[in-house]
Protein backbone atom coordinates (compact mmCIF):
# COMPACT_ATOMS: atom_id res chain seq x y z
CA UNK A 1 0.00 0.00 0.00
CA UNK A 2 1.67 3.00 -1.32
CA UNK A 3 -0.12 5.14 1.53
CA UNK A 4 -0.98 9.17 0.44
CA UNK A 5 0.77 10.32 -2.23
CA UNK A 6 1.23 14.25 -3.26
CA UNK A 7 2.36 15.27 -6.24
CA UNK A 8 4.43 17.46 -6.87
CA UNK A 9 6.99 17.81 -3.73
CA UNK A 10 8.20 21.13 -4.48
CA UNK A 11 7.10 23.93 -6.51
CA UNK A 12 8.00 27.76 -7.70
CA UNK A 13 5.19 29.93 -8.68
CA UNK A 14 5.34 33.79 -9.02
CA UNK A 15 2.69 36.47 -7.67
CA UNK A 16 -0.95 36.40 -9.62
CA UNK A 17 -0.06 32.74 -10.86
CA UNK A 18 -2.64 29.46 -10.78
CA UNK A 19 -1.39 25.97 -9.12
CA UNK A 20 -2.86 23.01 -9.02
CA UNK A 21 -1.33 20.17 -6.24
CA UNK A 22 -2.68 16.12 -6.41
CA UNK A 23 -3.77 13.96 -3.90
CA UNK A 24 -4.20 10.25 -4.37
CA UNK A 25 -5.79 8.85 -1.31
CA UNK A 26 -4.56 5.71 0.66
CA UNK A 27 -6.11 2.60 -0.77
CA UNK A 28 -9.93 2.33 0.11
CA UNK A 29 -10.00 5.78 1.58
CA UNK A 30 -12.78 8.04 0.57
CA UNK A 31 -12.37 10.93 2.13
CA UNK A 32 -9.94 13.73 1.16
CA UNK A 33 -8.90 16.90 3.33
CA UNK A 34 -6.60 19.21 2.65
CA UNK A 35 -4.45 21.42 5.23
CA UNK A 36 -2.06 24.63 4.67
CA UNK A 37 1.04 24.57 6.81
CA UNK A 38 3.02 28.11 7.13
CA UNK A 39 6.14 28.00 8.79
CA UNK A 40 6.31 27.53 12.14
CA UNK A 41 2.39 26.54 12.55
CA UNK A 42 -0.14 23.76 13.16
CA UNK A 43 -1.88 22.49 9.94
CA UNK A 44 -4.53 24.80 8.81
CA UNK A 45 -8.17 22.86 7.38
CA UNK A 46 -9.10 24.28 3.71
CA UNK A 47 -11.40 21.86 2.48
CA UNK A 48 -12.80 18.50 2.93
CA UNK A 49 -14.03 15.96 -0.31
CA UNK A 50 -16.68 13.69 -0.15
CA UNK A 51 -18.45 11.74 -2.68
CA UNK A 52 -16.85 14.32 -5.04
CA UNK A 53 -18.43 17.12 -3.02
CA UNK A 54 -17.07 19.95 -0.97
CA UNK A 55 -18.38 18.75 2.17
CA UNK A 56 -16.66 21.12 4.76
CA UNK A 57 -14.35 24.08 4.79
CA UNK A 58 -12.21 26.00 6.93
CA UNK A 59 -11.78 30.00 6.32
CA UNK A 60 -10.12 29.94 3.10
CA UNK A 61 -10.98 32.65 0.37
CA UNK A 62 -12.44 31.45 -2.71
CA UNK A 63 -9.29 31.73 -4.71
CA UNK A 64 -9.16 28.26 -3.06
CA UNK A 65 -10.73 25.51 -4.74
CA UNK A 66 -11.10 21.84 -4.88
CA UNK A 67 -12.28 18.84 -7.01
CA UNK A 68 -12.37 14.94 -6.07
CA UNK A 69 -12.67 12.33 -8.75
CA UNK A 70 -14.44 9.17 -9.16
CA UNK A 71 -11.54 7.15 -7.74
CA UNK A 72 -11.44 9.19 -4.41
CA UNK A 73 -8.12 11.19 -5.52
CA UNK A 74 -8.01 14.85 -4.91
CA UNK A 75 -6.96 18.54 -6.86
CA UNK A 76 -6.52 21.41 -4.78
CA UNK A 77 -6.50 24.90 -6.80
CA UNK A 78 -5.05 28.10 -5.68
CA UNK A 79 -5.80 30.99 -7.83
CA UNK A 80 -4.16 34.92 -7.79
CA UNK A 81 -1.18 33.26 -5.41
CA UNK A 82 0.09 35.42 -3.07
CA UNK A 83 3.44 35.36 -1.40
CA UNK A 84 1.06 34.51 2.09
CA UNK A 85 0.32 31.20 0.58
CA UNK A 86 3.75 29.87 0.27
CA UNK A 87 3.28 26.94 2.87
CA UNK A 88 3.90 23.04 2.76
CA UNK A 89 -0.23 21.81 1.62
CA UNK A 90 -0.94 18.75 3.30
CA UNK A 91 -3.37 15.99 1.90
CA UNK A 92 -5.23 13.72 4.54
CA UNK A 93 -7.21 10.59 4.05
CA UNK A 94 -9.19 8.88 5.63
CA UNK A 95 -11.99 5.85 5.40
CA UNK A 96 -15.54 6.24 6.41
CA UNK A 97 -15.79 4.77 9.90
CA UNK A 98 -11.93 4.92 10.16
CA UNK A 99 -9.78 6.43 13.32
CA UNK A 100 -6.80 8.29 12.09
CA UNK A 101 -6.40 10.22 9.02
CA UNK A 102 -3.54 9.18 7.14
CA UNK A 103 -1.16 12.09 5.50
CA UNK A 104 0.80 12.75 2.50
CA UNK A 105 4.14 14.23 2.61
CA UNK A 106 2.84 17.21 1.12
CA UNK A 107 3.73 19.70 -1.29
CA UNK A 108 6.33 22.23 -0.27
CA UNK A 109 4.68 25.67 -2.45
CA UNK A 110 6.86 28.59 -2.92
CA UNK A 111 5.53 32.08 -4.37
CA UNK A 112 7.99 34.66 -5.54
CA UNK B 1 -13.70 30.73 17.20
CA UNK B 2 -11.70 27.36 17.64
CA UNK B 3 -9.00 27.51 19.18
CA UNK B 4 -5.98 24.64 20.26
CA UNK B 5 -3.04 25.50 22.29
CA UNK B 6 -0.14 23.74 23.11
CA UNK B 7 2.60 24.03 25.16
CA UNK B 8 5.22 24.64 25.67
CA UNK B 9 6.05 25.91 22.46
CA UNK B 10 9.88 23.97 22.58
CA UNK B 11 11.36 21.75 24.22
CA UNK B 12 14.91 20.58 24.77
CA UNK B 13 16.04 17.68 26.96
CA UNK B 14 18.27 15.09 27.40
CA UNK B 15 18.27 11.50 26.62
CA UNK B 16 16.23 9.43 28.82
CA UNK B 17 14.19 12.48 30.56
CA UNK B 18 10.54 12.41 30.45
CA UNK B 19 8.20 14.90 28.94
CA UNK B 20 4.69 16.28 29.58
CA UNK B 21 3.37 18.12 26.82
CA UNK B 22 0.12 20.27 27.18
CA UNK B 23 -2.58 20.51 25.17
CA UNK B 24 -6.22 22.71 25.89
CA UNK B 25 -8.92 23.47 23.52
CA UNK B 26 -11.81 25.26 23.14
CA UNK B 27 -13.53 23.86 19.56
CA UNK B 28 -17.44 23.38 18.90
CA UNK B 29 -18.96 20.16 17.96
CA UNK B 30 -15.68 18.32 19.72
CA UNK B 31 -15.83 14.83 18.73
CA UNK B 32 -12.03 13.43 19.73
CA UNK B 33 -8.43 14.63 20.05
CA UNK B 34 -5.76 12.65 18.69
CA UNK B 35 -2.46 13.40 18.86
CA UNK B 36 0.25 13.13 15.34
CA UNK B 37 4.06 13.38 15.64
CA UNK B 38 5.53 15.31 12.85
CA UNK B 39 9.03 14.42 11.76
CA UNK B 40 10.17 15.76 8.48
CA UNK B 41 6.67 16.43 6.51
CA UNK B 42 3.69 13.95 7.03
CA UNK B 43 2.58 14.08 10.38
CA UNK B 44 1.96 10.36 11.64
CA UNK B 45 -1.07 9.28 13.92
CA UNK B 46 -0.05 8.35 17.36
CA UNK B 47 -3.24 8.17 19.15
CA UNK B 48 -7.13 9.06 19.64
CA UNK B 49 -8.66 9.84 22.53
CA UNK B 50 -12.64 9.71 22.84
CA UNK B 51 -13.06 9.40 26.96
CA UNK B 52 -11.95 11.26 29.68
CA UNK B 53 -9.52 9.54 32.14
CA UNK B 54 -8.59 6.43 29.66
CA UNK B 55 -4.69 6.67 29.26
CA UNK B 56 -3.99 5.43 25.92
CA UNK B 57 -0.34 4.14 26.05
CA UNK B 58 1.99 2.68 23.35
CA UNK B 59 5.42 1.93 24.58
CA UNK B 60 7.10 4.87 26.14
CA UNK B 61 4.13 6.91 25.13
CA UNK B 62 1.20 7.54 26.71
CA UNK B 63 -1.87 10.25 26.53
CA UNK B 64 -4.95 11.03 28.53
CA UNK B 65 -7.50 13.36 27.57
CA UNK B 66 -9.58 15.69 30.40
CA UNK B 67 -13.04 16.71 29.28
CA UNK B 68 -14.27 18.90 32.29
CA UNK B 69 -10.86 20.61 31.53
CA UNK B 70 -10.37 20.42 28.21
CA UNK B 71 -7.06 19.45 27.77
CA UNK B 72 -4.75 16.32 26.88
CA UNK B 73 -1.28 15.63 28.05
CA UNK B 74 1.55 13.68 26.18
CA UNK B 75 4.19 11.91 28.02
CA UNK B 76 6.81 10.31 26.88
CA UNK B 77 9.37 8.19 29.39
CA UNK B 78 13.32 7.45 28.78
CA UNK B 79 13.37 9.89 25.66
CA UNK B 80 15.48 8.92 22.45
CA UNK B 81 16.78 11.23 19.77
CA UNK B 82 14.63 9.13 17.76
CA UNK B 83 12.03 11.16 19.75
CA UNK B 84 12.76 14.44 18.46
CA UNK B 85 10.26 16.08 16.04
CA UNK B 86 6.93 18.21 16.26
CA UNK B 87 4.05 16.76 18.54
CA UNK B 88 0.91 18.39 17.09
CA UNK B 89 -2.61 18.22 18.87
CA UNK B 90 -5.75 18.08 16.94
CA UNK B 91 -9.49 17.55 18.37
CA UNK B 92 -11.62 17.01 16.19
CA UNK B 93 -14.71 18.55 14.96
CA UNK B 94 -17.43 18.15 12.40
CA UNK B 95 -16.66 14.92 10.18
CA UNK B 96 -13.01 14.31 9.80
CA UNK B 97 -12.39 17.82 10.55
CA UNK B 98 -9.09 18.10 12.61
CA UNK B 99 -8.03 21.84 14.50
CA UNK B 100 -4.78 21.65 15.00
CA UNK B 101 -2.17 23.19 17.66
CA UNK B 102 0.86 24.98 16.75
CA UNK B 103 2.61 22.14 18.04
CA UNK B 104 5.43 21.94 20.44
CA UNK B 105 8.70 21.00 19.33
CA UNK B 106 10.78 18.22 21.18
CA UNK B 107 14.57 18.49 20.79
CA UNK B 108 16.54 15.35 22.38
CA UNK B 109 20.11 15.53 22.91
CA UNK B 110 22.49 12.49 23.17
Amino acid sequence: DAGVTQSPTHLIKTRGQQVTLRCSPKSGHDTVSWYQQALGQGPQFIFQYYEEEERQRGNFPDRFSGHQFPNYSSELNVNALLLGDSALYLCASIQTGGTEAFFGQGTRLTVV
Amino acid sequence: EDKVVQSPLSLVVHEGDTVTLNCSYEVTNFRSLLWYKQEKKAPTFLFMLTSSGIEKKSGRLSSILDKKELSSILNITATQTGDSAIYLCAPQTGTYKYIFGTGTRLKVLA
